[in-house]
């Protein structure tokens, strides 16, 4: 079944200490969205990539970091982590940016900051 | 500014219907979206609206009115498993997703 993949599912990491999300699809989308959510407020976009243009929010710090590689693959790189990171971060991709293409998401991967 | 509001919370009985509503202010406008959203997992996909009217499909149907800048998901013959968070989201007109935080639906037997 075509699909988004996130890994790991549950990442645990220490204060400031750099960590590494990643997401692959075999859907052949072109577009790849990061999200990051916590707990009952709305997802917030973090970047996106349309094909290997890069798209960055102007809010989202400078502390996050992404690469698409190719097609298949994203990653997100925190830097610094810090107790505020703690979220879930959602990886979605479309065909398309314009009209009707929804997005479709990985799972996530819950990001605990100890 | 950008923003999209939809109630926090909301309670209905099993076989019941429920409205949650949905009013949306966004640069531009590409359609609206609806997602589910169970606890601890990523949001799914409902429906689309980007014409004035209602879409059908099943139990959920989601109705939009542009003019308004206002639309609803309707559920009919509610199950326990439609428990979740109803996100509502905007596509503006740099075609990104405007998200609302999302209703939390509770339904009780």
């Amino acid at each position: 079944d075509a699909m988004v993949i996130q890994n790991p599912r549950y990442q645990v990491t220490q204060f400031g200490k750099p960590v590494t999300l990643s997401c692959s699809q075999t859907l052949n989308h072109n577009v790849m969205y990061w999200y990051q959510q916590k707990s009952s407020q709305a997802p917030k976009l973090l970047f996106h990539y349309y094909d290997k243009d890069f798209n960055n929010e102007a809010d989202t710090p400078d502390n996050f970091q992404s690469r698409r590689p190719n097609t298949s693959f994203c990653f997100l790189d925190i830097r610094s982590p810090g107790l505020g990171d703690a979220a879930m971060y959602l990886c979605a991709t479309s065909a398309q940016e314009e009209g009707a293409y929804e997005q479709y998401f990985g799972p996530g991967t819950r990001l605990t900051v100890t | 500014g950008q923003n999209i509001d939809q109630p926090t919370e909301m309670t209905a009985t099993e076989g019941a219907i429920v409205q949650i509503n949905c009013t949306y202010q966004t640069s531009g406008f590409n359609g609206l979206f609806w997602y589910q959203q169970h606890a601890g997992e990523a949001p799914t996909f409902l429906s689309y609206n980007v014409l004035d009217g209602l879409e059908e499909k099943g139990r959920f149907s989601s109705f939009l009115s542009r003019s308004k800048g206002y639309s609803y998901l309707l559920l009919k013959e509610l199950q326990m498993k439609d428990s979740a968070s109803y996100l509502c989201a905007s596509k503006d007109s740099n075609y990104q997703l405007i998200w609302g935080a999302g209703t939390k639906l509770i339904i009780k037997p």
